[in-house]
């Protein structure tokens, strides 16, 4: 069963604008990340935030973490035609117990 | 550059007959692991291999079966294809505790 559930399902934002998405998971975790799809491709490993850091950033990317809430959020900031994917959050337990992955969420950027 | 590439990019099958689908990794990661993308659903784990003769059940291994006889390949057998098992099939990589790569894909039809 999936462990994380992303929110919105879609969003569509105009080029320049930034976009947020959420990320909700019910278990204790060790480290959440997120992945980026292209449509035909493989996923791609864009950051991963520890159990006990609170934010990370990584160029125009921004994610947080709230273990009391079991929620993260991206935040793509300035965003380009090119960022136009499927994002999907992941959440890793303890030890070396495979990733679970949400259902993503479909971004559109308008140029 | 290190790479994990699958084959082949695009199946179709008839319904009864054994598929395997390969994957291969040049990355030396010991862990190796087989998903599944559906419409709602995200990817779903079918199997993974934390090594050499290693092999794991994930969330929807049911029909499906891998070997793991070198560090750089596990392929996925479907023994008996089905038409519920139409989806588009990853393989993946890491090391321990570090972060998922990603092969392009097959998209596998069953018929």
């Amino acid at each position: 069963s999936q462990q994380g559930e992303e929110d919105p399902q879609a969003l569509s934002i105009q080029e320049g604008e930034n976009a947020t998405m959420n990320c909700s998971y019910k278990t204790s975790i060790n480290n959440l990340q997120w992945y980026r799809q292209n449509s035909g491709r493989g996923l791609v490993h864009l950051i991963l935030i520890r159990s006990n850091e609170r934010e990370k950033h990584s160029g125009r990317l921004r994610v947080t973490l709230d273990t009391s809430k079991k929620s993260s959020s991206l935040l793509i900031t300035a965003s380009r035609a090119a960022d136009t994917a499927s994002y999907f959050c992941a959440t890793g337990g303890s030890g070396n117990t495979p990733l679970v992955f949400g259902k993503g969420t479909r971004l559109s950027v308008i140029a | 550059d290190a790479e994990i590439t699958q084959s082949p990019r695009h199946k179709i099958t008839e319904t009864g007959r054994q598929v395997t689908l390969a994957c291969h990794q040049t990355w030396n990661h010991n862990n190796m692991f087989w998903y599944r993308q559906d419409l709602g659903h995200g990817l779903r784990l079918i199997h993974y291999s934390y090594g050499v003769q290693d092999t794991n059940k994930g969330e929807v291994s049911d029909g499906y079966s891998v070997s793991r006889s070198n560090t750089e390949d596990l392929p996925l057998t479907l023994e008996s294809a089905a038409s519920s098992q139409t989806s588009v099939y990853f393989c993946a990589s890491s090391d321990s505790n570090s972060p998922l790569h990603f092969g392009n894909g097959t998209r596998l039809t069953v018929t």
